[in-house]
């Protein structure tokens, strides 16, 4: 069955340190891949997407991300996290390519220490 | 930029009421999406909604759940008898294909 895994609940960093986020998935097929951003009381906000190609991707705020097959991962990156970032980030996979579904996996709080 | 909207942003309803959800989605899209997310847990599909009839639907979205789009603009979920675990926070989303674009969602309190 297909599935998401972040393995870290909660990450703290220092505001100018760099970030890493980890994402896993379980899919059968080539899985397009998001990062999905949600700051308190916000909705869910696009960061970036993977679908083929360049394996490196770049997103808005600054963010990328890099999905190596050989490891099922789509690790989310930033070389320097502003306090603005603190936020719940999501990894998700999409089913097919047309209306499928989103599968979530369960969210990695960010907090950023001035 | 176009963005999906949702109201009521709060709603606090008895056991056993009906409630019902309201989006409005970008225009342009095709494809519609009911989430949900219970207080620290995944958020999980519910349904999608394309050509006017659903697509796919999980097995959360039983009996009790409903959606239409009567008019072509709002894209609304109506529960029909509302639980105690159907308290959450309910995200419609839209798209043209492989995109979905989130709303700022419903946070739904069934007492």
């Amino acid at each position: 069955a297909q599935s998401v895994t972040q393995p870290d609940i909660h990450i703290t960093v220092s505001e100018g340190a760099s970030l890493e986020l980890r994402c896993n998935y379980s899919y059968g097929a080539t899985p397009y891949l998001f990062w999905y951003v949600q700051s308190p009381g916000q909705g869910l906000q696009l960061l970036l997407k993977y679908f083929s190609g360049d394996t490196l991707v770049q997103g808005i705020k600054g963010f990328e991300a890099e999905f190596k097959r050989s490891q099922s991962s789509f690790n989310l990156r930033k070389p320097s996290v502003h306090w603005s970032d603190a936020a719940e980030y999501f990894c998700a996979v999409g089913t097919h390519n047309q209306g499928g579904k989103l599968i979530f996996g369960q969210g990695t709080e960010l907090s950023v220490k001035p | 930029e176009p963005e999906v909207t949702q109201t009521p942003s709060h709603q606090v309803t008895q056991m056993g009421q009906e409630v019902i959800l309201r989006c409005v989605p970008i225009s342009n899209h095709l494809y519609f999406y009911w989430y949900r997310q219970i207080l620290g847990q995944k958020v999980e599909f519910l349904v999608s909604f394309y050509n006017n009839e659903i697509s796919e639907k999980s097995e959360i979205f039983d009996d009790q759940f409903s959606v239409e789009r009567p008019d072509g603009s709002n894209f609304t979920l109506k529960i029909r008898s509302t639980k105690l675990e159907d308290s959450a926070m309910y995200f419609c989303a839209g798209g043209q294909g492989e995109t979905q674009y989130f709303g700022p969602g419903t946070r739904l309190l069934v007492l």
